[in-house]
């Protein structure tokens, strides 16, 4: 399973876009890119999913450049509720369903 | 409809003791996870079952143990408690084994052993 490295925490304000940066680079070729949220006392949450280039839904953005060793997400306009744990996960689609999360990103939300 | 629930929500121990927590996956799911988040780490997969046989083992001794029960739900068992169980024990659930982005948390139990 692939690793990754994200930002130990990232602080934003109301409104704003923020943008989270994962690496994975040893990414393998069956690997999908997968984001998690997390607020406090509850379990993580399902966000987005992708392979490659972009993928949108209704709560945020994964851009994946052409050599997959990195992924953004990103979280349009961010309010208060938004400050919680995100978590970028790497691995096979299919089989196996062992998530491999790591320590994830602190996201603090400011009015 | 109900989301995966678990109980109880919190439970204290003391050292030695054995501990069972519960899982009640939603509605249809066929397969049920375990994990263990202590604090300030993410959670980290114990177990997976589908269909009532085991079908993953994350790297925990064995005084962890699981089942499923013919109607989905789960039981997870920790024997010979150490400070160290110390966490919140997460329930995920999911409509079949294959689908890899589809698996629904619960909201957890806070186990706190002394």
């Amino acid at each position: 399973l692939a690793k990754t490295t994200q930002p130990i925490s990232m602080d934003s304000y109301e409104g704003q876009e923020v943008n989270i940066t994962c690496s994975h680079n040893n990414i393998a070729t069956n690997d999908y890119i997968t984001w998690y949220q997390q607020f406090p006392s509850q379990g993580p949450r399902f966000i987005i999913q992708g392979y490659k280039t972009k993928v949108t839904n209704e709560v945020a953005s994964l851009f994946i450049p052409a050599d997959r060793k990195s992924s953004t997400l990103s979280l349009p306009r961010v309010s208060l509720s938004d400050t919680a744990v995100y978590y970028c996960l790497v691995g096979e689609f299919g089989g196996f369903q062992k998530l491999v999360f790591g320590t994830g990103t602190r996201l603090l939300v400011s009015p | 409809d109900a989301g995966v629930t678990q109980s109880p929500t919190h439970l204290i121990k003391t050292r030695g003791q054995h501990v069972t927590l519960r899982c009640s996956p939603i509605s249809g799911h066929k397969s049920v996870s375990w994990y263990q988040q202590v604090l300030g780490q993410g959670p980290q997969f114990i177990f997976q079952y589908y269909e009532k046989e085991e079908r993953g083992r994350g790297n925990f001794p064995d005084r962890f143990s699981a089942r499923q029960f013919p109607n989905y739900s789960s039981e997870l068992n920790v024997n010979a408690l150490l400070l160290g169980d110390s966490a919140l024990y997460l329930c995920a659930s999911s409509l079949e084994l294959a689908q890899y982005n589809e698996q629904f948390f619960g909201p957890g139990t806070r186990l706190t052993v002394l």
